[in-house]
């Protein structure tokens, strides 16, 4: 059973592009948890998605950025019109049920530029 | 609000050396506590966790007893190994809300030199 998996894994987008990080949680999973940890800093708590709803947003910015978690396909969380202060690892997490055991990705580290 | 503070790394050790990381945490509720384990290039993984006080978590040689009255959550491996150089993370949920939603220590970078 394949783990969750995070692409790209590296990212790089000067100010002003998008950025697309996508998730695919693993094989059964229908939770799927974004998180977001910013240079010397613990994991934050972003999004948690279901298949098709968002769930519980309180840990994203309020602008430009969104999740999604289409009925087939990956998770994507998406940034518009980054800034330098969205250079971070982001980490996706997917779960069975609502569960303590979440299963993490690798991560995908976006710079900009 | 929830929150979880963990010692600063990186720590170095040598090979069968005693591990100790600190955790501690502040919250509201009742939550559970995690460490997990993140090797280069990998994923976090789940090391052990406790869901109550006095609790004690236990996964290949690490352990981490929930102390409610210290408001703590050490890890301690006996004697480790090179194989245990990674970044580890103390973590709590709290289960209040309708899902579990964690709350992550920054990590400790653990060099264990042979």
């Amino acid at each position: 059973n394949a783990g969750v998996m995070q692409n790209p894994r590296h990212l790089v987008r000067r100010r002003g592009q998008e950025a697309r990080l996508r998730c695919s949680p693993m094989k059964g999973h229908s939770h799927v948890y974004w998180y977001r940890q910013l240079p010397e800093e613990g994991l934050k708590f972003m999004v948690y998605l279901q298949k098709e709803n968002i769930i519980d947003e309180s840990g994203m910015p309020k602008e430009r950025f969104s999740a999604e978690f289409p009925k087939e396909g990956p998770s994507i969380l998406r940034i518009q019109q980054v800034v330098r202060g969205d250079s971070a690892a982001y980490f996706c997490a997917s779960s069975p049920i609502q569960t303590y055991e979440q299963y993490f990705g690798p991560g995908t580290r976006l710079t900009v530029t | 609000g929830d929150s979880v503070t963990q010692m600063e790394g990186p720590v170095t050790l040598s090979e069968e050396a005693f591990l100790t990381i600190n955790c501690t945490y502040t919250a509201t509720g009742y939550p559970s506590l995690f460490w997990y384990v993140q090797y280069p290039g990998e994923g976090l993984q789940l090391l052990l966790k406790a869901t109550k006080a006095d609790d004690k978590g236990s996964n290949k040689g690490f352990e981490a007893t929930y102390r409610k009255e210290t408001t703590s959550f050490h890890l301690e491996k006996g004697s480790v190994q090179v194989s245990d150089s990674a970044v580890y993370f103390c973590a709590l949920s709290d289960s209040r809300y309708n899902f579990n939603k964690f709350y992550f220590g920054s990590g400790t970078k653990l060099n264990v030199k042979p």
